[in-house]
Parts: structure tokens; C-alpha cells; sequence
């Protein structure tokens, strides 16, 4: 696609409930970065995706927080038993083929999904 | 551990003046640097990015920041600040990817720094 998609947009849910939140990174991008940014927060790094390497888990919070990429696309950040706390905007990001020179490491973000846990 | 630092979260200057956002970074090699702008009810919009050879990088919207090793700073300037410019901006570090295995590198972000622009 033209950019990265998240869906989406907004989410309101019940304490206690499961969620998924989904994004679609530019078509190509091997990266794929999950961050959470919280009112007055900066951006917490969540989990990192990159070709077919294991992925960088070490931002999630706790283990209610998930992430998978199906087909090196897709991505779906699932957060079980959700908590108050959990309540913030869960951003997206893609960036190109990392080795393949300076020019790629560019992450390009998503609008992000405002979760509101009530 | 990488790491950002921006020491100023809100900052307000008036229209025409000068701005200097500043970023402290730690990285335990040599770092990729990179700035980021949010607008309200806006994604992330990348401003300029520093990888290597020349200190001073221009980005877009006549935004430009200067690299110090020295002092492990990457500080954003702006010789005339418009309103539109108020946002948050948000200074991030990452690092050469591990080509050899096919791994990479997050970017880490600092909290940022709220910009408000009197008119």
C-alpha cells in the first residue's frame, strides 16, 4: 500500500477483554516496529520484527502482551485480559530492507490505534 | 543500553525567532540519528536523519541538526520558527543493522518536546 495502515483507528474496550490491533506496513518493508505512546509518555518500544529473524520481544510490558507476522507482512499485536493501564496509542512502523545501505533505515509510522480500556 | 535524552518537554517560542531542540543520545557504537515531528491528530513524520560524513544534515520544512560526538548530541535548529510548526517532536537513536545475520536494530525514541509557537 501507499503507507502503513492500522486498524483500527479507535478501540474501546471492556476491562478485562482481549484485543487484537492490526497493521499493514508498506508493501516490501522487511521491519516492523511496534511502539506505545502513552498521554505526556514518549514512544515505548513494544516489539521488533525483521525478516525472518526472531523477533525483539524485550519492550513488551507483560506477558498479556503479544505479537505475531503472518507471511512477513501482517501484523497483529493482541493484548489479553486488558487493564487500564494498557490505555494509549499503539503505533506502527515499516522501514525497508535493513543492509541495504543508509538511505532504507527510514521507519515510516502508521496514525496508530487509540485504545481506551474503561 | 541505547538511550535518548531530551531534556526540554515543553518549549515555546514566538514566531520569527530561532529554536534549538535539543537531544542527548547513548549508543554503544556508532549511532544512527534521526528526528521525528507529530502534529496533532497526526502519524509520525520524519524530519531529517544523520548516518554519516557531514555533522549538519538538512531536513524538510527548513530544519536542520548537527551531529556532535563529542557530546552525544544531535540538537534540531530552525532559524525561523513558523506556527505551523508547533508539534511534538521526538529525537530517536538506532544502529548499523547486524548485516551478517539478517537481525537489526530498533529505534529507540526520547520522550519528547513539546514546541508551542506564540504568534
Amino acid at each position: 500500500g501507499a503507507g502503513v495502515s492500522q486498524s483500527p483507528s479507535n478501540k474501546v474496550t471492556e476491562k478485562g477483554k482481549d484485543v487484537e490491533l492490526r497493521c499493514d506496513p508498506i508493501s516490501g518493508h522487511t521491519a516492523l516496529y511496534w511502539y506505545r505512546q502513552s498521554l505526556g509518555q514518549g514512544l515505548e518500544f513494544l516489539i521488533y520484527f525483521q525478516g525472518n529473524s526472531a523477533p525483539d520481544k524485550s519492550g513488551l510490558p507483560s506477558d498479556r502482551f503479544s505479537a505475531e507476522r503472518t507471511g512477513g507482512s501482517v501484523s497483529t499485536l493482541t493484548i489479553q485480559r486488558t487493564q487500564q493501564e494498557d490505555s494509549a496509542v499503539y503505533l506502527c512502523a515499516s522501514s525497508p530492507l535493513w543492509g541495504a545501505g543508509p538511505s532504507t533505515t527510514e521507519a515510516f509510522f502508521g496514525q496508530g490505534t487509540r485504545l481506551t480500556v474503561v | 543500553a541505547q538511550s535518548v535524552t531530551q531534556p526540554d518537554i515543553h518549549i515555546t517560542v514566538s514566531e520569527g525567532a530561532s529554536l534549538e531542540l535539543r537531544c542527548n543520545y547513548s549508543y554503544g557504537a556508532t549511532p544512527y540519528l534521526f528526528w521525528y515531528v507529530q502534529s496533532p491528530g497526526q502519524g509520525l513524520q520524519l524530519l531529517l536523519k544523520y548516518f554519516s560524513g557531514d555533522t549538519l544534515v538538512q531536513g524538510i520544512k527548513g530544519f536542520e541538526a548537527e551531529f556532535k560526538r563529542s557530546q552525544s548530541s544531535f540538537n534540531l535548529r530552525k532559524p525561523s520558527v513558523h506556527w505551523s510548526d508547533a508539534a511534538e517532536y521526538f529525537c530517536a537513536v538506532g544502529g548499523r543493522p547486524y548485516i551478517l545475520t539478517g537481525g537489526g536494530n530498533k529505534l529507540t525514541f526520547g520522550t519528547g518536546t513539546q514546541l508551542k509557537v506564540e504568534l
